[in-house]
Formats: C-alpha cells, structure tokens, sequence
C-alpha cells in the first residue's frame, strides 16, 4: 500500500513568517500534486510536478518535486491569513490512481 | 455554473437505513471518483470510474454500491448504514484518470446516528 506522509501535521505561524510543509513516501510517483482544501469544501487543484527535481513557483508558494520522484515540498514565504487550509499532497501511480497524503493543517496568525 | 456538484450536502440519518448520494459533473471528464474523508482528513479513494466502466474499488464494503448511468453521473447508494460510515463523502471527475486535476465537488457530510 502506497502511502504519502506529510509533516507537520498541524502549523501554526505568525502572518510574514515563512513555512515549508513536506510530503515523503517510499514509492515513486509519476507525478505529484498539491490541493488546498478549506473548511465546508473540497480540495482545489495548486500545482502539478511531474519532472524528478522540478521547482514549480505560484507567487508565494514554491513546490519543488524530489529528484528520485518520492517526495516533494511546498515553501511558503511571508505567510498570510489567506493561506490558511489544509494542504493535501497527492501522488499517481502507475496505475493511475491518485494517493492522497496525510494533510498539514495550517493556521496563519494575523 | 458549478462544475464537480453533488447532493445532498448534509445527510442525518439512522443506522440500518439505506441512502443514496448523487452526483453530476459538467466539464466533459471521462473520469469520476468517489473519496472518503474521515474525521482526521484523511482522502481515500472509494471507487474510480472511467467513461462508465468501473475502474478502481477499494476494498469497499459491498454496502457500497457505486453506478454511472452516463459518463456525467456517478451516484453512490449505501446499505444498511453503519456508525463508521459517518465521513464527508467527496465525488470529483478529471480529464485522464490520475494524471490530470481532480476537481472535486463540495462534499456531502453523512452522520449516520
């Protein structure tokens, strides 16, 4: 059973701080995405990294892909109160199938 | 125009009944999928769809029946209810299954008592 751990789990930080969530699994994957889920709705599409070692940039937030295809990180910098969510990575298989990771809650302090 | 809906958004109900949770999307994906998110967050796939074939079942009780009258709708009927089967229920479709976004719809939360 594949299986994608993020830590941390919960994240509390001050609004400007910077933050990096991580997401590791001993299985590759074809490619990696990363979803943000906010309370009341379902998980919403950030970014997809399909390249071993790419780094994907979306304003604040940089997603960077593992070389070998296990595991990737998201960077946040200068955190705000609108980047509070839960953060879900997700990994495809060879089979396709999407494996969800286990979820960081984040919680940006004003 | 929401793309990924579903229905209901909330669902009480008692243990031992049998309920039904629709779903529609209007983007033209070939894909559908049912998610289980429990009370920790965590998203796993139930059941995948592809252009109306059944495609992925996770050892899902077989209470769980999935059914795609058209590649447009996936509806999931549940039998018999169970207390643990208390969880938001996500449905979602994409384009090429896996390798492309999912978009999800809103989430039924189903309390069975």
């Amino acid at each position: 059973t594949q299986l994608l751990e993020q830590s941390p789990q919960f994240l509390s930080i001050q609004e400007g701080e910077n933050l990096t969530v991580y997401c590791n699994s001993s299985s590759v994957f074809s490619s990696l995405q990363w979803y943000r889920q906010e309370p009341g709705e379902g998980p919403v599409l950030l970014v997809t990294v399909v390249t071993g070692g790419e780094v994907k940039k979306l304003k604040r937030l940089t997603f960077q892909f593992g070389d070998a295809r296990k595991d990737s990180s998201l960077h946040i910098t200068a955190a705000q109160p609108g980047d509070t969510g839960l953060y879900l990575c997700a990994g495809a298989s060879g089979n396709e199938k999407l494996t969800f990771g286990t979820g960081t809650r984040l919680t940006i302090i004003p | 125009d929401t793309a990924v809906s579903q229905t209901p958004k909330y669902l009480v109900t008692q243990m031992g009944n049998d309920k039904s949770i629709k779903c529609e999307q209007n983007l033209g994906h070939d894909t559908m999928y049912w998610y289980k998110q429990d009370s920790k967050k965590f998203l796993k796939i139930m059941f995948s769809y592809n252009n109306k074939e059944l495609i992925i079942n996770e050892t899902v009780p077989n209470r769980f029946s999935p059914k795609s009258p058209d590649k447009a709708h996936l509806n999931l009927h549940i039998n018999s209810l169970e207390l643990g089967d208390s969880a938001v229920y996500f449905c979602a479709s994409s384009a090429l299954q896996g390798l492309t976004e999912a978009f999800f719809g809103q989430g039924t939360r189903l309390t069975v008592v």
